[in-house]
């Protein structure tokens, strides 16, 4: 059966602190990838896609990037963070275009 | 407008009772339905694919009405246990991932 793992699941970073998160799937290959983050009281917010190794789509223009170095492997990645990328960071993986997604634990991010 | 529209509640409902969400979406080229449920601090999880002719999981009961663009989700016999957010799931051709609407919290008292 499929897998999802994300860490950590909580993080304390200050202003100005680079960020890395992981997700790695287990038990599918090639599947799509996602990272949404979700604000207090709000709904999913669709970060980055990426349907393939080093292939990544952006929605919205921040202060954030991605990367997807291995098949099943997908890093949230910023250089400096900024107090507006608190939230809750969600990974998740389908295995299709049109088919249901799969969420890792989530990582609940506070900068200070 | 937003692509996926529910109300955000709080419904508080008694044990036993049935409860009904309800959900629009505004994009008519919209393909696949889910809902997905969502408890305090956790990640969200498939509750139901919600298919054209409507489908039933125990106590719960999903339609879709493509003429008017909405979806709805019917819960019979309330546990404590359901109590959580219910989120309303789109997914629209020329989008790459799902669509999540902001939720609907139930609250099942006893």
């Amino acid at each position: 059966s499929q897998t999802i793992h994300q860490w950590p699941a909580t993080l304390v970073q200050p202003v100005g602190s680079p960020l890395s998160l992981e997700c790695t799937v287990e038990g599918t290959s090639n599947p799509n990838l996602y990272w949404y983050r979700q604000a207090a009281g709000r709904g999913l917010q669709l970060l980055f896609y990426s349907v393939g190794i080093g292939q990544i789509s952006s929605e919205v223009p921040q202060n954030l990037s991605a990367s997807r170095p291995q098949d099943r492997q997908f890093i949230l990645s910023s250089k400096k963070l900024l107090l507006s990328d608190s939230g809750f960071y969600l990974c998740a993986w389908s295995g299709g275009v049109n088919t249901e997604a799969f969420f890792g634990q989530g990582t609940r991010l506070t900068v200070v | 407008r937003k692509e996926v529209e529910q109300d955000p509640g709080p419904f508080n409902v008694p044990e036993g009772a049935t409860v009904a969400f309800n959900c629009t979406y505004s994009n008519s080229a919209s393909q696949s339905f889910f809902w997905y449920r969502q408890d305090c601090r956790k990640e969200p999880k498939l509750l139901m694919s919600v298919y054209s002719s409507g489908n039933e999981d125990g106590r719960f009961t999903a339609q879709l009405n493509r003429a008017s663009q909405y979806i709805s989700l019917l819960i019979r016999d309330s546990k404590l246990s359901d109590s959580a957010t219910y989120l309303c799931v789109v997914k629209s051709t020329g989008r790459r991932a799902l669509t999540f609407g902001s939720g609907t919290r139930l609250q099942v008292q006893p």
